[in-house]
This record gives structure tokens, sequence and C-alpha cells, in this order.
């Protein structure tokens, strides 16, 4: 079975850009999570799902953030504009649980000039 | 907010070498699982401890949960250069999502 699909793999963007990172997540799983991992800060939880609905935003640093997921199988979350301090490494992950095993996808490293 | 701390933040050994790596918080947690993080990659669950004062073996790899469920270890016997990543603990407590710590870097030289 194919794991969490994660694309671009990188991205390397101007400030001001609109940056838009994409997911598929495990068929069958109720939950997908958006992680941002940085040296400093470690794993951090942007967002998470339940059967598409958005459950808890807290951890979306800013109104430049946004993520949806308008079906089962589709993800993304868009930076609008992108600075450099949103230079990271972007995971998505799912689950069958909101507490399971996370099945991370590969990442998206994002780099912000 | 719930936190878990890792120690060491970073390990360097030779193959061969033993070590334990720790996860440490003041909050109590109803699971704690332990993901292993390699270069380019996101991280894999390894093993899910669930009871105070479970031992879980994988190979050369044993993990605690302390009695009180607030900590964890990881010990790796004879470490081996495919041992290097990243290790990652990560806690589940009522109806929260994982709190994760920031986790162990291991560099294990040949």
């Amino acid at each position: 079975d194919a794991g969490v699909i994660q694309s671009p793999r990188h991205e390397v963007t101007e400030m001001g850009q609109e940056v838009t990172l994409r997911c598929k997540p495990i068929s069958g799983h109720d939950y997908l999570f958006w992680y941002r991992q940085t040296m400093m800060r470690g794993l951090e939880l942007l967002i998470y799902f339940n059967n598409n609905v958005p459950i808890d935003d807290s951890g979306m640093p800013e109104d430049r953030f946004s993520a949806k997921m308008p079906n089962a199988s589709f993800s993304t979350l868009k930076i609008q504009p992108s600075e450099p301090r949103d230079s990271a490494v972007y995971f998505c992950a799912s689950s069958n649980l909101r507490a399971g095993e996370l099945f991370f996808g590969e990442g998206s490293r994002l780099t912000v000039l | 907010t719930q936190l878990l701390e890792q120690s060491p933040q970073f390990l360097s050994i030779q193959e061969g070498e033993n070590l334990t790596v720790y996860c440490n918080s003041s909050s109590v947690f109803s699971s704690l699982q332990w993901y292993r993080q390699e270069p380019g990659e996101g991280p894999v669950l390894l093993v899910t401890v669930v009871t105070g004062g479970e031992v879980k073996k994988l190979k050369r790899l044993t993990f605690q949960f302390g009695d009180a469920r607030k900590d964890s270890s990881l010990h790796i016997t004879a470490a081996q250069p495919g041992d290097t990543g990243l290790y990652l603990c990560a806690g589940a407590s009522g109806y929260s999502t994982l709190t994760f710590g920031k986790g162990t870097m291991l560099l294990v030289s040949p």
C-alpha cells in the first residue's frame, strides 16, 4: 500500500510568494495532521482534520497560513505571503486515531529567500 | 501545556557501544510512542508503551515506560551505523493529540 504522499519534496521561493503544499493521506485514515519541523522548535502541530473537518488550528502561526481538506484523499497547506522565517520541513501525517500511530510523509522542505 | 524533554540532544558514539536516551515530563501520559527519523524522511514508529513499568524489546532496542507514566527510556545495545537518526518520543493524554519531544540526534560511526 502507498504511504502518505507529499508534494513538492523541495520548494525554493522568494519572500512574498504564495506556497502550496499538498498531501494525500493513507486511504481509510480518518485523521490528517500538518506538522512543521525546525531545529529550534522540533515538530510543531499546525492543524489537524478529522473526517475532512478542521478540528484544531491553534498551531497555525498566523493568518498567512491556511489549510484545506476538500475530500478524504487530499489536503493542502498554503502560505501567502511567504516569509523567510517560514523556512522549514513541513510534514503531513495520517492516522486511524487522534493520538494513535502517525504515518508521516517524506516531507516538503521549504526555503523562502 | 504538556512538555516532553528529551536528553541528550545529541549523541555521537562508535559502533558497538551501548547508549540510553531519555524522555521526561511532569505530566502523566496514557501511552508513549518512540519514533525514529532518518535524514530526508519522515518519522517512523518504533514502539508504543502503555502500561507503567512496561518494558518492550525490539531486537537491540529496549524501551521502558516509567512506573508513574511520566518518563521513558530507550536503550540501544551494540549500536550500529544503521541506528543513526533522530529519536523522538511522543506522549498521548486525554483527548489531546500527540505531544512530541524535540528529539535526540544519534550518530553512530563505523
